[in-house]
């Protein structure tokens, strides 16, 4: 099956100015997440999506950052506007597990986008 | 949430058999535990996820002992393509929080 997608790869932009990614979930996977991975950390969840429905965003910097999937298919991140401290790798993430239950489902991450703020 | 310690980092020579040992002392009754695998610039890769006793597939075994208050994932004969950040993880699947993980480097 093929992966998690995820676009671009890289991404310089200046502080202030905005950014979007974009992911491309496993077919027929319900669940999808965004992670941030700042450099030497693991990576710490920003936002869950059920289908098309937030299950959970506490960690979403909500004054800067946004995140939709139309259709329950694709999702875009967005940052608006940036600053330096979201210099990090924007990771997709992908699973069938529907409700709670998580045995035999495992994340499926795609490679990610290395974002640089200067 | 269940809150997972792992050692920084192991060094291992190829050939050898490596154990990284999570300690999870808050694990809830429906929390499963999981490991990743993470190289540079990929995503983390799932390797193993078990709930008590001992999970074995082609890549790794997961001992987890009755208490569930830790588990031991092992690696047999490592290469040095094993090289790699490993992450312990205890939670169900809406509540997962990766740690820094345990960085592992197999040298010959």
């Amino acid at each position: 099956e093929a992966g998690v997608a995820q676009s671009p790869r890289y991404k310089i932009i200046e502080k202030r100015q905005s950014v979007a990614f974009w992911c491309n979930p496993i077919s027929g996977h319900a669940t999808l997440y965004w992670y941030q991975q700042i450099l030497g950390q693991g990576p710490k969840l920003l936002i869950q999506f059920q289908n098309n429905g937030v299950v959970d965003d506490s960690q979403l910097p909500k004054d800067r950052f946004s995140a939709e999937r139309l259709k329950g298919v694709d999702s875009t991140l967005k940052i608006q506007p940036a600053k330096l401290e979201d210099s990090a790798v924007y990771l997709c993430a992908s699973s069938s597990m529907v409700g709670d239950f998580q045995y035999n489902s495992p994340l499926h991450f795609g490679n990610g986008t290395r974002l640089t703020v200067t | 949430l269940a809150k997972t310690t792992q050692p920084i980092s192991m060094d291992s020579y190829e050939g050898q058999e490596v154990n990284i040992t999570c300690s999870h002392n808050n694990i809830a009754t429906n929390d499963y535990i999981t490991w990743y695998q993470q190289f540079p610039s990929q995503g983390p890769r799932f390797i193993i996820q078990g709930y008590k006793t001992k999970v074995t597939n082609e890549v790794a075994s997961l001992f987890i002992p009755a208490d569930r208050k830790s588990s031991t994932l092992s690696l047999p004969r490592v290469s040095l393509s094993d090289t790699a950040v490993y992450y312990c993880l205890a939670g169900t699947a809406s509540k997962l929080t990766f740690g820094t993980g345990t960085r592992l480097q197999v040298t010959l």
